[in-house]
This record gives C-alpha cells, sequence and structure tokens, in this order.
C-alpha cells in the first residue's frame, strides 16, 4: 500500500526556517513527480511547489517562489520542503501529494500532513 | 488566491441529488483535465474524480463529473450523510505553470 508520511512541522517564529519531510513507501519513488499542498487553517487547498522523478525539474507557486526549496531523495524515498522567511500566514498544514505519473497530473494519494504553526 | 470558482455550500436533503461547479479559464479548465478531491472533516483530502469523469476504484458511481469550455461541474445523485464533507477542483494551469485548486464547496446533508 502507498504510505506517505510527513513530519517535520511545529511552531516557529516570524522570520525562521523550517525543513519539512515526506517518507513515501509502497511505490517506486523516483518513478512519479511529488508535490506539497497546504491548508490554512478554515481555509481552501493551495498548491505549494511539484518535482518531477528524477528531481530535475521543480515547480513553485508565486505565493511561496523565493522562499521555498523542494527537493528529494530517491535514495531514501523521501521528499522535503524547506521554508524560509517564515510568515504568519504561512501557518498551515502542508501535505505531501504523489502526482499519479507526470508533473501535470492528479494527485493519487496524500499524507495525513504536518502542521506549522509560524507565531512569535 | 484561487483561480478556480466554486459556490461555497451546496446543501441537499438524503437522496437528492447536488451539482457544484467549478469556473476557470482557458490556460486551466479549457486546456487540461479537471480533477476533484473530497476532504471529509479532519482528514487529509482524497482523489474522487480523475481525468474529468473517471472515478478511482472504491468511489461509488453516485459521483460524476463533467465538463465543458471552462467550466467543469460534479454531481452527486442519492446524497448520503457520509458525503458530507469539502469538494475541491483542480487543474494544471499552463500560464502558471503549476497546479491550481478550486475554492472549495461545503456540501451538508439537511
Amino acid at each position: 500500500d502507498v504510505q506517505l508520511l510527513e513530519s517535520g512541522g511545529g511552531l516557529v517564529q516570524p522570520g525562521g526556517s523550517l525543513r519539512l519531510s515526506c517518507a513515501a513507501s509502497g511505490f517506486t519513488f523516483n518513478n512519479y513527480a511529488m508535490n506539497w499542498v497546504r491548508q490554512a487553517p478554515g481555509k481552501g487547498l493551495e498548491w505549494v511547489s511539484g518535482i518531477s522523478g528524477s528531481g530535475g525539474t521543480t515547480y513553485y507557486a508565486d505565493s511561496m517562489k523565493g522562499r521555498c526549496t523542494i527537493s528529494r531523495d530517491n535514495s531514501r524515498s523521501t521528499l522535503y520542503l524547506q521554508v524560509n522567511s517564515l510568515r504568519a500566514e504561512d501557518t498551515a498544514i502542508y501535505y505531501c501529494a504523489k502526482t499519479y505519473n507526470s508533473y501535470w497530473d492528479y494527485f493519487d494519494y496524500w499524507g495525513q500532513g504536518t502542521l506549522l504553526t509560524v507565531s512569535s | 488566491q484561487s483561480v478556480l470558482t466554486q459556490p461555497p455550500s451546496a446543501s441537499g436533503t438524503p437522496g437528492q441529488r447536488v451539482t457544484i461547479s467549478c469556473s476557470g479559464s482557458n490556460s486551466n479548465i479549457g486546456s487540461n483535465t479537471v480533477n476533484w478531491y473530497q476532504q471529509l472533516p479532519g482528514t487529509a483530502p482524497k482523489l474522487l474524480v480523475y481525468s474529468n469523469n473517471q472515478r478511482p476504484s472504491g468511489v461509488p458511481d453516485r459521483f460524476s463529473a463533467s465538463n465543458s469550455g471552462t467550466s467543469a461541474s460534479l454531481a452527486i445523485s442519492g446524497l448520503q450523510s457520509e458525503d458530507e464533507a469539502d469538494y475541491y477542483c483542480a487543474a494544471w494551469d499552463d500560464s502558471l505553470n503549476g497546479h491550481v485548486f478550486g475554492t472549495g464547496t461545503k456540501v451538508t446533508v439537511l
């Protein structure tokens, strides 16, 4: 069975940085593009970033461009999101989502999410 | 902000049919397939419909979807209490070079 397990969330002060992780299992990790999607408290879903299976191509939402870096370690089947210069509006549950195949495809599996709270 | 527009809420009694609209543009729904996600209270989103009108294994055929031009819609027939959830449309956007989600619709079973 496909499993995605996010970790690394927590309480961070404004201006701080954090790295989120997503450990994947149950599929050949390097064959699939992966994504981060976030959801602020009581709000809708917002795509944050995506990365190709090889890691050679990355995509970012305009709201996060320049402040975050997506990466992956295919040897460890793990996806990462480094977020810098954190603001209160970055407070959200961050979900890891597997793409069916290529970067433009739908998200067929989601993790349970990790909560990032930005507050002083 | 969301690029795809959905009504904030929809409701019906058990057994009724509910329809949710999703309005986009030429760069997203007009050019790429539409997918729908269901988010039950307190849980992660789940794929409900993909490639405009395909249901993953395990999704009841009460859920159907269609699209035309720059709009899409999701229909729930024979509404059941367990269908109370938030529903989101989504698509790839060629102009933004990224995925876009709808604003989300909360379905309430009266």
